[in-house]
């Protein structure tokens, strides 16, 4: 069965330090792999998706960025956070193939920005 | 673009109630349509899914139709339950390879006892 991981689960990091959140997925090959935020009380924002090894697209403008090195790798990072970079991270990945098909998520990492 | 707008939170309820939240989307085409649920601390968990217009989406006793013609997807559950205490997010996805999902900003609900 697939199964998808991230981590670290929680993280507090001063404003200006990096930051680096890894996802892997096993179980499956070729997948769309995807980055949310969720602030506090509201929606999800998609921040990335990638349909294959080293093919990124960015949804939202900001001091982010993502890499997938492997097909089922998927690395958030940035190189100085600010306060507003706050929020639960969610990585989620989908089959590639099937345009209808749901969204599978990961247990998520919240992150503070002191 | 593509949008998702649900009903307003939070929502409370005895146990044994009537539960209905309620989803409208805008979207080109015909997207497919989903119910995520979010239990505290955790990441999202599919709950249904439906398709195509006229689809009934159902899990856990909770239930949803597409509805083509007004636009929406509301979810209902004739008898809550306390574990049903979550936040549920309503969601489309565009039928094209990239799929990239739009989703409401969710409605908590708490069901007391």
């Amino acid at each position: 069965s697939q199964t998808i991981h991230q981590w670290p689960a929680t993280l507090v990091q001063p404003v200006g330090s990096p930051l680096s959140l890894e996802c892997t997925v096993e179980g499956t090959s070729n997948p769309n792999l995807y980055w949310y935020r969720q602030a506090a009380g509201r929606g999800l924002q998609l921040l990335f998706y990638s349909v294959g090894i080293g093919q990124i697209s960015s949804e939202v403008p900001q001091n982010l960025s993502a890499s997938r090195p492997q097909d089922r790798q998927f690395i958030l990072s940035s190189k100085k956070l600010l306060l507003s970079d706050s929020g639960f991270y969610l990585c989620a990945w989908s089959v590639w193939d099937r345009a209808t098909g749901e969204l599978f998520f990961g247990e998520g990492s919240r992150l503070t920005v002191l | 673009g593509d949008s998702v707008t649900q009903m307003e939170g939070p929502v409370t309820l005895s146990e044994e109630a009537f539960l209905t939240i309620n989803c409208t989307y805008t979207a080109t085409g015909y997207p497919s349509l989903f119910w995520y649920v979010q239990y505290p601390g955790e990441g999202l968990q599919l709950l249904l899914k439906a398709t195509k217009a006229d689809d009934k989406g159902s899990n856990k006793g909770f239930e949803a139709t597409y509805r083509k013609e007004t636009t929406s997807f509301h979810l209902e559950k004739g008898s809550v339950q306390v574990s049903d205490s979550a936040v549920y997010f309503c969601a489309l996805r565009p039928n094209t390879n990239a799929g990239k999902s739009t989703f409401g900003d969710g409605t908590t609900l708490t069901v007391k006892p």
